[in-house]
């Protein structure tokens, strides 16, 4: 099975400034997506943002960018000018078209934002 | 569009009983999957319907079961419930719109469940 590991249980970010989260997944597959997920303290999960492997741009939506790093098995998120609203706990999740929906998660990492 | 609902929202049982999470998804959305979130093993995948058939299932024991009713809604179910079953129980739903669909996961909000 596809495993997705995030090395950094807790981060914490200055409102305003730019911090990184790190995700990295081990698979033998060449096609398959990648996700990052939110989950606020009300619990609900969002999407974030989502990149193809087979595309080499990295994706971006607004403030959030990745950095994809296909031969690394690296799937970073940046989340510029970071607000207060951004706390939660972000998930990085690999999908593989060939295990049907699976979603393999990582365990997680919490950011904090200081006013 | 209205989002993934579930069903209750809070649930406290006691270790032996049985309980029944519901889910309805997104309208025109084929696929659900349940997820079991704990603190200590994060989120965990149960099982995935679509067409109301399982497609794929989780390494959970036999005492979780699912099934998916002809407009896509999900129920999951959890007999003999043990003090480990306690955790946050989400479902998420997706159109699967293709062979290699890139369709997103939507998530509901979740079930609470706590067993005493």
């Amino acid at each position: 099975a596809q495993t997705v590991t995030q090395s950094q249980p807790e981060m914490s970010v200055q409102e305003a400034e730019t911090v990184t989260l790190s995700c990295t997944y081990d698979t033998s597959e060449s096609d398959y997506y990648l996700f990052w997920y939110k989950q606020p303290p009300s619990r609900q999960m969002i999407l974030v943002i989502r990149q193809e492997a087979y595309k080499q741009q990295n994706a971006t939506e607004n403030r959030f960018s990745v950095n994809f790093q296909k031969a690394a098995k690296s799937f970073s998120l940046k989340i510029s000018d970071s607000q207060l609203g951004d706390a939660a706990m972000y998930f990085c999740a690999y999908r593989s078209p060939n295990t049907g929906n699976q979603f393999y998660f990582g365990t997680g990492t919490s950011l904090t934002v200081i006013p | 569009k209205a989002g993934v609902t579930q069903t209750p929202r809070y649930l406290i049982k006691t270790r032996g009983q049985q309980v029944t999470l519901s889910c309805s998804p997104i309208s025109g959305h084929r696929s659900v999957s349940w997820y079991q979130q704990t603190p200590g093993q994060g989120l965990q995948f149960l099982f995935e319907y679509f067409s109301e058939t399982q497609r794929n299932k989780g390494n959970f024991p036999g005492r979780f079961s699912g099934r998916q009713f002809s407009n896509s809604r999900s129920e999951m179910n959890v007999s003999t419930l043990e003090l480990g079953d306690s955790a946050l129980y989400l479902c998420a739903s997706q159109s699967l719109s293709g062979l290699l669909s890139t369709d997103t996961q939507y998530f509901g909000p979740g079930t609470r469940l706590t067993v005493l």
